[in-house]
């Protein structure tokens, strides 16, 4: 069974670095893309970024790029994101979920962790 | 940026009922357009993909339409297990977005 499990989340102070992880097994993962999506606390889902299979092409929502960047280790089945100069806005459960394909332009996020959390507070 | 709008927001129904949900993007999007359901506490599951495509395990009981700009999520003969939010999720283009939700609820 595809398995994604988060980690690395926790209180950090605004303006601080914080890297998750996200460990995946289950399947061959240096075939598929993957994506990082957030959830701030009783509100929607919101796509953060997405690397294709070998990590060359990746992509940032608008809210996130310059301040956080999407990484994965193929000979760790692990997926990352540093997150940098964070803000109360962040707080939020984040999610890693594996996309259908390889180029993580146009797939589908079909299976998903259950999130970290991070709380940006003083 | 691509936007969605979804609607409604919320919606109570009764057991049996049929439900409607609706997306529209800011753009045509083609039929890059999936839907997710997601119950308190658990990650969203993923409930259509490509507009009208079932994953594996999904009752044939939820249904999607459309392509280009309207889309459509169909639940028949709502079960207990079907209350949820429900999200749409746009995968033309980069950066991908969800649209606002809509929470199911029991009459």
């Amino acid at each position: 069974d595809v398995q994604l499990v988060e980690s690395g989340g926790g209180l950090v102070q605004p303006g601080g670095p914080l890297t998750l992880s996200c460990s995946a097994s289950g399947f061959t993962y240096k075939n598929y893309a993957m994506s990082w999506v957030r959830q701030a606390p009783g509100k929607g889902l919101e796509w953060v970024s997405a690397i294709d299979r070998v990590g060359t092409r990746i992509y940032y929502a608008d809210s996130v790029k310059g301040r956080f960047t999407i990484s994965r280790d193929n000979s760790k089945d692990t997926l990352f994101l540093e997150v940098q100069s964070l803000r109360a806005e962040d707080t939020a459960l984040y999610y890693c979920a594996r996309l259908s394909g390889a180029s993580g332009y146009d797939d589908v996020p079909d299976y998903w962790g259950q999130g970290t959390l991070v709380t940006v507070s003083s | 940026d691509i936007q969605m709008t979804q609607s409604p927001s919320s919606l109570s129904a009764s057991i049996g009922d049929t439900v409607t949900i609706t997306c529209r993007a800011s753009q045509s999007i083609d039929n890059y357009l999936h839907w997710y359901q997601q119950k308190p506490g658990k990650a969203p599951k993923l409930l259509i993909f490509a507009a009208s495509s079932l994953p594996r395990g999904i009752p044939s009981r939820f249904s999607g339409g459309g392509s280009g700009t309207d889309f459509t999520l169909t639940i028949r003969n709502l079960q207990p297990e079907d209350f949820a939010t429900f999200y749409c999720l746009q995968g033309y283009s980069p950066p991908h977005t969800f649209g606002q939700g809509t929470k199911l609820e029991i009459k």
